[in-house]
């Protein structure tokens, strides 16, 4: 298994370009999120998602677009990047059984807006 | 709302134990948990105890989770230079599959 892989790892963009981030899991899992981590401020939930076809908003969604197509892709979008974006993007995975959520994280993606 | 606190940074010589504090306000929460997080990675899963146990251990690691003043802490014993990393505390509270961090605490190991 691969687990959960994420493209591109390093990216730059210029203020107002778009981007795809690409995120996919092969570990059959329901669950999918995206985060954001920047210095000291731990991680921040963009979007998740808990099966194909369904995406809900986390903590600080604005700017970004999310789609689950299928179970195993989650690809975040960012339209019109903005120098508030520059930060290291997590995508994971996981299953909630009983309210055991344990959490699978791909390497990251950092992106820096300029 | 859930909120979860770590302090930022915690500094040990090697052989010594570290303890890593964590609170958290969601009391319905069923799972806390805690992940590593080595540099240019990304986050690991440590351990997780079920709020109904006091302590968990596992090898060098010991979880004790106090429910009442709502505090969880890791502790490492026999730290070693591999252990540094930053490590956070995250509980599931009342979230359908969501979990909220904390800002994350730098363990940093001397030798």
């Amino acid at each position: 298994n691969a687990g959960v892989t994420q493209t591109p790892k390093f990216r730059i963009l210029k203020i107002g370009q778009s981007m795809t981030l690409q995120c996919a899991q092969d570990m059959n899992h329901n669950y999918m999120y995206w985060y954001r981590q920047d210095p000291g401020m731990g991680l921040k939930l963009i979007y998740y998602s808990v099966g194909a076809g369904i995406t809900d908003k986390g903590e600080v969604p604005n700017g970004y677009n999310v789609s689950r197509s299928t179970t195993e892709d989650f690809p975040l979008r960012l339209e019109l990047a903005a120098p508030s974006q520059t930060s290291v993007y997590f995508c994971a995975s996981g299953r909630n059984l009983a309210g055991e959520t344990e959490q699978y994280f791909g390497p990251g993606t950092r992106l820096t807006v300029t | 709302g859930e909120d979860v606190e770590q302090s930022l940074f915690l500094s040990v010589r090697e052989g010594d134990s570290s303890v890593i504090n964590c609170t958290y306000t969601d009391s319905s929460s069923t799972y806390l948990y805690w992940y590593k997080q080595e540099p240019g990675a990304g986050l690991q899963l440590l351990t997780y105890i079920f709020s109904n146990m006091d302590m968990k251990q596992d090898q060098r690691l010991t979880v004790l989770l106090n429910k009442k003043d709502k505090h969880l802490s890791l502790r490492i014993a026999d730290t070693q230079t591999g252990d540094s990393a930053i490590y956070f505390c995250a509980e599931s509270g009342n979230q359908g599959g969501k979990l909220i961090f904390g800002q994350g605490t730098e363990l940093s190991v001397k030798p």
